[in-house]
């Protein structure tokens, strides 16, 4: 029942564009994304909550496909900042839990 | 700033041994998860709860117990601790389905 991640580790110059992909095999009630850097709880980013829509966070956003239980994090003109692991977290609709998949480890270098 | 606490922080245990983690939040939350993560790697979930009195097994619920008496504490429990629980436990609350997670700092456990 977890999500799928890819890619599993993206390295990055300042300024750069990254896409990270969530997947799930079953329907998605919701998914989130969180932000863990080293030795530090994860941070949430945001939730997508129906298909198609997009969230924004400074300059990182994400969209949800509903039809195909997908969603992508989209992370703009990277910073430093940015470097970190970004966790995918969906609900489905018949259960109460939330899993996560196994991470997208990003680093950003000046 | 989220206010979800977790004790102890560091904790090193001999093989064999009882040991209960605490959690609690003040923020009302109804649901509530322990997952045990791996440094740098993926998120397990093992216990949740989605009020008082309800608990559900997760992945790695086989070793471990849970209980949820009142709605801000949810203590995980070890009943006999093994070097394969060497591990960071992290718990984390949320307000019902489709709302944000709060993650405590996490229990880093070591059974030697």
């Amino acid at each position: 029942q977890q999500p799928v991640q890819s890619p599993q580790a993206v390295i990055l110059r300042e300024g750069e564009d990254a896409v990270i992909n969530c997947s799930s095999s079953k329907a998605l009630y919701s998914v989130h994304w969180y932000r863990q850097k080293h030795g530090e709880a994860p941070v949430f980013l945001m939730i997508l909550l129906k298909g198609g829509e997009q969230k924004g966070h400074d300059k990182i956003s994400a969209s949800f496909n509903e039809k195909k239980q997908q969603s992508s994090l989209y992370l703009t003109a990277s910073q430093l900042s940015y470097s970190g692991t970004y966790f995918c977290g969906t609900e489905l609709y018949n259960n109460n839990d939330m899993r996560f998949g196994a991470g997208t480890r990003l680093t950003v270098k000046p | 700033e989220a206010d979800i606490y977790q004790t102890p922080r560091y904790l090193v245990i001999g093989t064999g041994k009882k040991i209960t983690l605490e959690c609690s939040q003040t923020m009302g939350h109804d649901k509530m998860y322990w997952y045990q993560q791996d440094p740098g790697m993926e998120l397990h979930l093992i216990h949740y709860s989605y009020g008082v009195n309800s608990t559900e097994k997760g992945d790695l619920s086989s070793e471990s117990t849970v209980s949820r008496i009142r709605t801000e504490h949810f203590p995980l429990t070890l009943e006999s601790a093994r070097p394969s629980h060497t591990s960071q436990y992290l718990c984390a609350s949320s307000e019902l389905r489709r709302n944000e997670a709060f993650f405590g700092q996490g229990t880093r456990l070591t059974v030697v």
